[in-house]
This record gives C-alpha cells, structure tokens and sequence, in this order.
C-alpha cells in the first residue's frame, strides 16, 4: 500500500505564475488535509477534505488559493499568482476516517 | 483556541546522551497528542501517540506520557543516536467531532558523534 504520494517534489515559479500541487491519498483515504510550512515554523492547517466536498478551509488565505479534491484523480491545491511569501513547504496528508493522518514527503514551493 | 508550545531549538546532544523536548498543550475539549518526527527533506511521519490522560506512547526508544495535571506531553529518549537528528514536532487534536492537527513550532535535533 503505497504511503500520500505528492508531486511535484519541488516547484519553482516565476512571480505571478500559477502553482499547481497534486496529492494522491493513501488507497481506502477519502478525508485530504494540506497544511503549509513557512520557513522556521511549524506546520499551520490550510484545507481539509472530503471527496468532492471542502469540509473546512478556514486556514486557507482569502485569494489567489483553491483546493479541490475530486470523486476522480488527486487532490489539488491551487495558487495563483504566486508571490515570493508564498515559498513554503506544502504537506498533504489523508486518513480513512477524522482520525490518524499520514503526510506525504511534500512540495516545496520556492517563488523566483 | 487550540494551541501547543514546544522548546526553542536547536538541542544539541552527544551521542548516548539523555533527550528530553518539552511539549505543553491547550486545548478547548480533550485532545490526542502527538509526536511527529521530519528528517531533512522528508514529511513527517508518526512517532508516537497518546488518546487518553496517563497513557504512555512508545516508539523506536522514545517516549511521551500525557500528564492531564501539567498539560504536557514531553519526548524523552535514554540514549540517542546520530540517526535522531531530525526535527520534532508536537501536535494536538481534539477527539470528540472531526479535528484537524495543531503542531508546534518544532524543536531540532542535533546529535553529534
């Protein structure tokens, strides 16, 4: 059973780009969580998911962030128009139920 | 609100020597706690686990003990190896309801030959 696969490992984008990150939970997993990363700090929640449903999004930002996770295919988190502050760590991690969460390895987003 | 405060980093031990990373916890209703261990470049993985008030969670040699009086959930390790060095992260969630994770700030581990 394969663990959270994540891609890309590492992004880079130009400022005002779009960011696009994949997360494909653990086989039987239908709850997604991302969580973010800033430099020096520790991991702050971003979304939480369901299938087709967002179940909680009251740490994403306002704008420029989306996520999605369809009935088909990985979840997503997207950004748009990137900024330099927008350079992180992107954890996802998944669980059959609200209980235990496995992370993938992450994507690190680094804005040039 | 939710929230965990973990000891400033970086520790530095010598190899063989004794671990202990403060965790302490606040919480609106009765959480789980955590700990999560991140090597370089890697995601976090598990490390161990506690439910309930007095449960011990064990793994790999370390150690946690969720004291309900203090709010804490210290890690402790006897003897840690140069293969520890990671960073380390306490997380809470509530168990009643859907919950998702609070972390810490992470403390660093660095253990040197």
């Amino acid at each position: 059973n394969a663990g959270v696969m994540q891609n890309p490992r590492h992004l880079v984008r130009r400022r005002g780009q779009e960011a696009r990150l994949r997360c494909s939970p653990m086989k039987g997993h239908s709850h997604v969580y991302w969580y973010r990363q800033l430099p020096e700090e520790g991991l702050k929640f971003m979304v939480y998911l369901q299938k087709e449903n967002i179940i909680d999004e009251s740490g994403m930002p306002k704008e420029r962030f989306s996520a999605e996770f369809p009935k088909e295919g990985p979840s997503i988190l997207r950004i748009q128009q990137v900024v330099r502050g927008d350079s992180a760590a992107y954890f996802c991690a998944s669980s059959p139920d609200s209980t235990e969460a496995f992370f993938g390895q992450g994507t690190r987003l680094t804005v040039v | 609100g939710n929230s965990v405060t973990q000891m400033e980093g970086p520790v530095t031990l010598s190899e063989e020597a004794f671990l202990t990373i403060n965790c302490t916890y606040t919480a609106t209703g009765y959480p789980s706690l955590f700990w999560y261990v991140q090597y370089p470049g890697e995601g976090l993985q598990l490390l161990l686990k506690a439910t309930k008030a007095d449960d011990k969670g064990s793994n790999k040699g370390f150690e946690a003990t969720y004291r309900k009086e203090t709010t804490s959930f210290h890690l402790e390790k006897g003897s840690v190896q140069v293969s520890d060095s990671a960073v380390y992260f306490c997380a809470l969630k509530l168990s009643s309801g859907y919950s998702t994770l609070t972390f810490g700030k992470g403390t660093m581990l660095l253990v040197s030959p």
